[in-house]
């Protein structure tokens, strides 16, 4: 079964410091990956995916994600951060063959000024 | 807007009641999907339509849920009898087909069973 864990449920980072979300997964085939991020009553936004190809991603405002299949990960990362940044991030799988996301519980990104 | 759009965008019900969302996808996207959420936990799966064809089913959509996906465009997902435990966000999703990875989310429905 599909699985993606994120460790992390805040991460608090200043502004103009880099940051980094964890997301490591667990998937029998070949994993399609995804970040995405949701603001307060809003719905999810699509940030970057993973499908194959250089394992260095990148994304919507300046973020990008590291494929590592070794490790199973896939840490979203920006090399800056922006107090705008402050959301909540998904972390989500794909199995070759099916169709239904699976997500992680989500991890809380603070940016203080 | 060429978004995803759900309709209503909040619902309060007394238990036992039926209720109905409908979601409107992205223009020409086939693929349409039916997620769950509640409070600290990341999205779930419930169906998948492509086109009108409602291909994949969780677990977690018993017998009290129902969604459609009439002439492959709107879909509208129904809970009947509803519990206090059905409170939650569900959100509805589309993608365009096979080349394109990423699904596109609307903005949810937020269900309260009192």
């Amino acid at each position: 079964a599909q699985s993606v864990a994120q460790p992390e449920d805040q991460v608090n980072v200043a502004e103009g410091n880099p940051l980094t979300v964890k997301c490591t997964y667990s998937v029998s085939g070949n994993p399609y990956l995804f970040w995405y991020v949701q603001y307060p009553n809003r719905g999810l936004q699509f940030l970057l995916k993973y499908i194959t190809g250089d394992n260095l991603v990148k994304g919507s405002y300046g973020f990008e994600a590291e494929f590592n299949k070794s490790q199973t990960s896939f840490h979203l990362k920006k090399p800056s951060a922006l107090v705008s940044d402050s959301a909540l991030y998904f972390c989500a799988v794909r199995e070759t063959g099916f169709q239904k996301l699976v997500f992680g519980t989500g991890t809380r990104l603070l940016v203080s000024p | 807007d060429t978004g995803v759009s759900q309709d209503p965008r909040h619902k309060i019900t007394k238990r036992g009641q039926n209720v109905t969302f409908r979601c409107d996808p992205i223009s020409e996207h086939n693929r349409l999907y039916w997620y769950r959420q509640t409070l600290g936990q990341g999205p779930e799966f419930l169906t998948y339509f492509q086109n009108e064809a409602q291909l994949e089913k969780s677990r977690l959509l018993s017998d009290r849920f129902s969604a459609e996906r009439p002439k492959g465009s709107f879909s509208t997902l129904e809970i009947q009898r509803t519990e206090q435990g059905d409170s939650a966000m569900y959100l509805c999703a589309s993608s365009s087909g096979i080349l394109t990875y990423e699904q596109y989310f609307g903005p949810g429905t937020r269900l309260t069973v009192t």
